[in-house]
Parts: C-alpha cells; structure tokens; sequence
C-alpha cells in the first residue's frame, strides 16, 4: 500500500520550542497535505503542498517537500500547550484518494 | 457554519446487530469519503463516492456498505458489527475539478465513534 509512515512517533517537547515531524511516501504523488487531530476528535486540514513546491508557510507552520526523497516535513514554530496533538501527513496521488501516515504524537509541555 | 456532519457523535451497538452511521455536507461537494480510525492508528480508508459512482478500496470487508442517495448524504451501513469493528468513523468530501491532476483538500466531519458489546 502506498501509507506513508512519519517519525518520530511521539515527540514531546517545551513550550516555545520548534517541532518537526517527518514523513516519507512509496511512490509519486500529486500533493502532500497535513492534518491535525487532538484526541478523539476529528481530522483538521492544515496545509497542502504541490509536487512541484518545495516549501510552504502558513502562520507557524512551514513544510518542505522534497520528491526525489519522497519525504516530507512538518515544522510548528514557537509551540503553544494548544498545539498538542497527533499530526498526521497524507499523500494524495490519482483519483482523490488519501493515504495517511500513521501520525506523530506531539506533547508540548508547558 | 458546520460543512460536514456527521450523526450520531457516539453510537453503541451489539455485537451481529446492523447498525448505520450517517453523514451529510453543506458543501456541494462531488466525492464522500468513509474512514475507519482504530485507535493510536492512522485513518484507513474504506470507500468513497464520486457522484453516485461507488468505489470501494480492495481490502474493505463486505460486512461494509455505503449509499448515498443524494448529493448531501452518504451512510455507512455495517451489516453484522464485530468487535473489531469498534472505531471512529470519519466522513470526509472534496470537491473535484477537472484538471490535469488532483489538487484536492477533504474536509472532515468530526467522526462517529462506535463501541460495540
């Protein structure tokens, strides 16, 4: 299957500290998206980058997308308690269709 | 204003007794998803609609139906729930543009938990 796996599985770090998540794809893709889940609740969209990017910026998060290693990063800067989720990175290639990584849980410490 | 719905929030059954979680979207949107998320696990998807036009993921159990009988709503019916069938539903849509390549974002509902006894 074309599931992406991401690491670290869990990262927990302080308040005001940068997180970087990775995450890394079998084979070509469309877009990158990343999503957002605190616990037990749903997914939330956060940002999607083309093939043809290499990086974005939305607010506090940034993310690279580098095709040739098909691998992706996610980075929040200057983290909040708020931030504390399981992020996730799914790539999207032919019809629609989402593949999910298996997510990074994130723990910022206040 | 919420764009996908998803109803019930938490829903138990019995372990054999069928059971329909239900989804609708505000958004007009051509394609609705169905996920199962177990727990500690990423969402794995189970099928989706294009318009009326069904498909279903190679490894998705036949105890999983859909329907959807109108732009709006989609339900997901389990027709003989296991034990192992106790996870968070979630519903997503996308609209789809007819382009060269897909350059889609779903939108999620909040998800329907199931627990079954």
């Amino acid at each position: 299957s074309q599931q992406g796996e991401e690491d670290p599985q869990a990262l927990s770090i302080q308040e005001g500290e940068n997180a970087t998540m990775n995450c890394s794809y079998k084979t070509s893709i469309n877009n990158l998206q990343w999503y957002r889940q605190n616990s037990g609740r749903g997914l939330v969209h956060l940002i999607l980058i083309r093939s043809n990017e290499r990086e974005k910026h939305s607010g506090r998060l940034r993310v690279t997308l580098d095709t040739s290693k098909k691998s992706s990063s996610l980075l929040i800067t200057a983290s909040r308690a708020a931030d504390t989720a399981s992020y996730f990175c799914a790539a999207q290639s032919g019809a629609n269709n989402l593949f999910f990584g298996t997510g990074t849980r994130l723990t910022v410490i206040p | 204003d919420a764009m996908v719905i998803q109803n019930p929030r938490y829903q138990v059954t019995q372990f054999g007794k069928p059971v329909t979680l239900s989804c609708s979207q505000t958004l007009n949107h051509n394609v609705m998803y169905w996920y199962q998320q177990k727990s500690s696990q990423a969402p794995k998807l189970l099928f989706h609609y294009y318009d009326k036009d069904f498909n279903n993921e190679a490894d998705t159990p036949d105890n999983f139906q859909s329907r959807r009988p109108n732009t709006s709503f989609c339900f997901l019916d389990i027709r003989s729930p296991g034990l192992g069938d106790a996870a968070m539903y979630l519903c997503a849509t996308s609209r789809d543009v007819l382009a060269e390549k897909y350059q889609e974002t779903q939108y999620f509902g909040p998800g329907t938990r199931l627990l079954v006894l």
